[in-house]
Order: C-alpha cells, then structure tokens, then sequence
C-alpha cells in the first residue's frame, strides 16, 4: 500500500516554514525523503529508522512516529531551492526491497 | 563518477512495438531497480536486482523484462508495448539494504510514449 502524502500542493513565501506529512497504514521500518526538481531525478534527503532519533539536513528536518505510523518533514526558513516535489518512501520490514513512495507533496517557494 | 545513466532519454513507440530501456552504474552498487512514475501515482517499482544473474518482481511486473547480466547495467524490457506503458521510468541503484544509512540513487529518466 503506498503511503499517503499530505498537502497535495504548498506554497511559500521565503522565509517561511512548512511541514509535509506521510501517513502508512502498515507498520513502517524505515521512512525515507526524497525531493524531485521538475525534469530532473530524485534526489535523497534523509532516512529515518525505527526507534532511531529525528534526522536533520541543513534546515530541513524530520520524525517518525512509530504509534502513528506517520513521518513529517519540516521546512525552516525555506528558500527558493527547496521548490520542488517531496516524496515520502516506505518500507515495512528491513531488506525488504520494496520500497513504496506516496504520490508527492509540490512545494513552491516565491521571493 | 556519473553516478547512474539511463538511455535513451526520450522514446515514442507505437503499440505492439518492442525496446529495451538500459540503467547503467559506475557506483559498484550490488542492487538495483526500475521504478515508473505517473502523474499522481508516485514512483512504483516494477523489477529490482540485488546482484549481478539475480532479479526479482516489485509492485507492477506486467508487460515488462529485466536482465542483469553484467553488475553495473540494468536492463528493461517491453515486449510489446502499450499505451497503459506510456510513463517516465527511473532506474536506481543502491549498495545492499543491511546498510540502511545508505539511499537509492536515481538515473536522469527515460520519458516514453505508447501511441
């Protein structure tokens, strides 16, 4: 089952935080971050385990709430280049291979 | 390094039509996958490797062939090819999930049209 991603779409102006939400249904192993530039491939932001702590990457961050099978990643201060999709991807047990992505948050960051 | 390649970039192929999609790494990475990605579907995984001679099915295998002769390519097949295959697929590759501090790296994409 693919995660399921929320908003659908924000925009920001600079400076300006958000948070981006993945919600399973299933129990999670590992969440994984990923944001897409129009035309351009995934790129890797950060992993978060069970039972292991809150990642951080430059001024984005995130967590993983085991009981709620949820992650949030969180926007501080954002800039233009943060504008892109975010893709939360799933797995459910370790070595799995099968990773599953929601469809993808759109964020736009305007001057 | 250039990480994970893909070729062609761009396809258009009428239905019935056969190709092969190839992913090709310089990482030494042990896995390897296939995604496709559909306007609000996300990414989906159809085949993955996790050696050289081994594959394996991911979410959504119909109508698609994979091959991993040599470790660092990748190799996807569309036998006879449908409109329901029009998408852009990424190829990715990653070291073995024991290390699961470790990412997929992503090719650059193929855009393919099924008319």
């Amino acid at each position: 089952q693919q995660p399921v991603q929320s908003p659908q779409a924000v925009i920001l102006r600079e400076g300006e935080d958000a948070v981006i939400n993945c919600s399973s249904s299933k129990a999670l192993y590992s969440v994984h971050w990923y944001r897409q530039k129009h035309g351009e491939a995934p790129v890797f932001l950060m992993i978060l385990l069970k039972g292991g702590e809150q990642k951080g990457h430059e001024k984005i961050s995130a967590s993983f709430n085991e009981k709620k099978q949820q992650s949030s990643l969180y926007l501080t201060a954002s800039q233009l280049s943060y504008s892109g999709t975010y893709f939360c991807g799933t797995e459910i047990r370790y070595n799995n291979n099968d990773m599953r992505f929601g469809a993808g948050t759109r964020l736009t960051v305007k001057p | 390094n250039a990480g994970v390649t893909q070729t062609p970039k761009f396809r258009v192929l009428k239905t019935g039509q056969s190709m092969t999609l190839l992913c090709a790494q310089d990482m030494n990475h042990e896995y390897m996958y296939w995604y496709r990605q559909d306007p609000g579907m996300g990414l989906r995984l159809i085949h993955y490797s996790v050696g050289e001679g081994t594959t394996a099915k991911g979410e959504v295998p119909d109508g698609y062939n994979v091959s991993r002769l040599k470790k660092q390519n990748f190799l996807l097949g569309l036998e006879s090819a449908a409109p329901s295959q029009t998408s852009v697929y990424f190829c990715a590759s990653s070291y073995p999930r024991g290390d699961l501090t470790d990412t997929q790296y992503f090719g650059p994409g193929t855009r393919l049209t099924v008319l």
